[in-house]
């Protein structure tokens, strides 16, 4: 089955733009979560949606946002870039229901955005 | 979600085992206990998980210490596509249902040497 779609791959975008970056869950899980990824700081979790509804959220500034369709697929925003919001931005999908511990993410090949 | 510790690097031979270790001190008696994998320039990918008892799958095994304060993940014979920053993780099964926050540490970067 396909896996976790993300596009674009790789972006550029300068100082003050906005960027939307969208993901494709695997058919059937209706949990979609996104992670940052920088050298400096490792992956940080950004949010999860489950249902078209942010079910937990990371501790980002609110220039970063989600949402969710009702087909599952997800879309994040980040407003006003900064230099500092240059990453690898990765999003994973499970189930999202029964045993939280057992249940396991599969991530996409995430897209990498350069601030300018 | 319960911390947990890795070595920062690790190297091995090609085709011989691989023992990564993970300690986890204060793992609560619900939290699973995953691995996920990182190769160069991809997304994490699910390797293993376990709860109490071993665990055996086609890319892995997961050796549980009785206490369940530490845990190693077995390559049984490392290849060159095994280099990778590998990442153990503690799950919460009662955190409010939420599944997609994972936290990751810095994980342990495998080399392999041919």
């Amino acid at each position: 089955k396909a896996g976790v779609t993300q596009t674009p791959r790789y972006l550029i975008k300068t100082r003050g733009q906005q960027v939307t970056l969208s993901c494709s869950p695997i058919s059937g899980h209706r949990s979609v979560s996104w992670y940052q990824q920088t050298p400096g700081q490792g992956l940080q979790f950004l949010f999860e949606y489950f249902s078209e509804t942010q079910r937990n959220k990371g501790n980002f500034p609110g220039r970063f946002s989600g949402r969710q369709f009702s087909n599952s697929r997800s879309e994040m925003n980040v407003s006003t870039l900064e230099l500092g919001d240059s990453a690898l931005y990765l999003c994973a999908s499970s189930l999202g229901a029964g045993n939280t511990g057992a249940n396991v993410l599969t991530f996409g090949a995430g897209s990498r955005l350069t601030v300018l | 979600d319960a911390k947990t510790t890795q070595p920062n690097s690790m190297e091995s031979n090609e085709e011989e085992p691989v023992h990564l270790p993970c300690n986890h001190s204060t793992i609560s008696g619900t939290d699973y206990i995953h691995w996920y994998r990182q190769l160069p320039s991809q997304g994490p990918e699910y390797v293993i998980h376990g709860l109490t008892s071993n665990v055996n799958n086609r890319m892995a095994s997961l050796a549980i210490a009785e206490d369940r304060k530490s845990s190693t993940l077995i390559l049984h014979r490392a290849t060159l596509r095994d280099a990778a920053v590998y990442y153990c993780i503690l799950r919460d099964p009662n955190y409010g249902g939420s599944q997609g926050n994972l936290i990751f540490g810095k994980g342990t970067k495998l080399s392999v040497k041919p």
